[in-house]
């Protein structure tokens, strides 16, 4: 069992719907987590952290947090065809440096 | 806003020859991460250094090393490289523990 898990999908959602992504995790220890989009062949570049349980908004995208179920969650509003991507999960143990990755779910936003 | 710097972005190289590969942090991060991915795999931490000091250590092989100088670049050392060595090596630099942003990363293609 990894680490974090996620749903590799694909995932897909008609345009303007809201799109849901899933994450859990099994280190109990982890504090800080973060979802990454990435595009075929590029970098994964940083959407949200979130470190505490709870939601947290920043434009169209909302990450839901869970300590207690050992669960992140991604919302994105309004769905664009520019979203459609892979999106990955990532976990830091308090203390450590490196993220650990879920396997990514791949969104395909439908016009 | 600058970004992480890389290079080269695409490298080819054979069976037992060595490679190196170069990171520039975004200015005034003084932390330096290194991470691989394969075709269809998530990013899989390798090494990271702070403040020019290693300070976390992931699966990376005997083959390879790693350095951050005084002026917070980084470089990878890859030795008698294999097939399996072919994937996407991302940097990625942060202000202390906090969130990680990645540089573009390089192609290395052994052959």
């Amino acid at each position: 069992q990894k680490e974090v898990e996620q749903n590799s999908g694909p995932l897909s959602v008609p345009e303007g719907a809201i799109a849901s992504l899933n994450c859990t995790y099994s280190d109990r220890g982890s504090q800080s987590f973060f979802w990454y989009r990435q595009y075929s062949g590029k970098s994964p570049e940083l959407i949200m952290s979130i470190y505490s349980n709870g939601d947290k908004e920043d434009g169209r995208f909302t990450a839901q947090l869970n300590k207690a179920s050992q669960y992140v969650s991604l919302l994105i509003r309004d769905s664009q065809p520019s979203d459609s991507a892979t999106y990955l999960c990532a976990v830091k143990r308090s203390g450590a440096q490196k993220l650990v990755f879920g396997q990514g779910t791949r969104l395909t936003i439908n016009p | 806003a600058a970004g992480v710097i890389q290079s080269p972005r695409h490298l080819i190289k054979e069976k037992r020859e060595t490679a190196t590969l170069k990171c520039y942090p975004i200015p005034r991060h003084d932390t330096v991460y290194w991470y691989q991915q394969g075709p269809g795999q998530d990013p899989q931490f390798l090494i990271s250094f702070y403040e020019k000091m290693q300070s976390d250590k992931g699966s990376i092989p005997d083959r390879f090393s790693a350095q951050q100088f005084s002026d917070y670049h980084s470089e990878l050392n890859m030795s008698s490289l294999e097939l399996g060595d072919s994937a996407l090596y991302f940097c990625a630099s942060s202000l202390g523990v906090d969130e990680q942003y990645f540089g573009p990363g390089t192609r290395l293609t052994v052959t």
